[in-house]
């Protein structure tokens, strides 16, 4: 499968803890986007890397919550102390930069991983 | 005032019938993208069509057409010939020339239910 892969798929923890997520983009991809979405919602954008580097955070995104992408390629999320309201699913998605400038776009698209559930308990 | 508006939160639609799902947008950028996606219960986003503001003609892929309506801000997703594996939430989403780092704007998603 050459797809967006995240793990784990559910994770179910207690208030306080900690939880990370990984993801491993498409190989060729050098951007990669987490979103968050909860229930009833559509996907909003927490954080994105290009090749290794953090080029945008969302307000969204507490000091609770740290992304990382070391050396380009796969992607963690770590969420510390964990609240309820952290309770969503975790969108990972990946895509390739464009380059130089254009009338319009390409149609460059993103491409989603499964998505990993966190409940909060 | 929200990039995307999708304002029906449950169609349904009879198998091998047509479906209409509307999506309005905001945006002040003159290039700009506009994108359909399938979240069926597994929470997969799956990509359908993208239409771009440039864009001369209403994009079609297979079973799914975009009826873009510029002047309206408007880019409603056009599904032929339903399915039963159709049903899903579809989310439109949009992104922005002077965005292009970063996000896509989705709309809070129509749920559709194919009926056999």
């Amino acid at each position: 499968d050459t797809g967006v892969s995240q793990d784990p798929r559910h994770k179910i923890t207690k208030r306080g803890q900690n939880v990370t997520f990984r993801c491993d983009p498409i190989s060729e991809h050098n951007r990669l986007y987490w979103y968050r979405q909860t229930l009833g919602q559509g996907p909003e954008f927490l954080t994105y890397f290009q090749n290794e580097a953090q080029l945008e955070k969302s307000r969204l995104l507490s000091d609770r919550f740290s992304a990382e992408r070391p050396k380009g390629s796969f992607s963690t999320l770590e969420i510390q102390r964990t609240e309820q309201g952290d309770s969503a699913m975790y969108l990972c998605a990946s895509s390739f930069r464009e380059t130089g400038n254009q009338r319009g776009f390409s149609g460059n698209t993103i491409y989603f991983g499964e998505g990993s559930w966190l409940t909060v308990v | 005032a929200q990039k995307i508006t999708q304002t029906q939160p449950g169609m349904f639609v009879q198998e091998k019938e047509a479906v209409t799902l509307d999506c309005t947008y905001d945006t002040s950028d003159p290039s700009y993208g506009l994108f359909w996606y399938k979240q069926p219960s597994s929470g997969e986003m799956i990509f359908l069509i993208y239409q771009g503001s440039y864009d001369q003609q209403n994009a079609t892929e297979g079973r799914y057409s975009l009826n873009f309506q510029k002047a309206r801000k408007s880019a409603n997703l056009v599904i032929s010939a339903s399915q039963l594996g159709d049903s899903a939430m579809y989310f439109c989403a949009m992104r922005e020339l002077a965005n292009t780092g970063n996000q896509f704007y989705f709309g809070t998603g129509t749920s559709l239910t194919v009926i056999p």
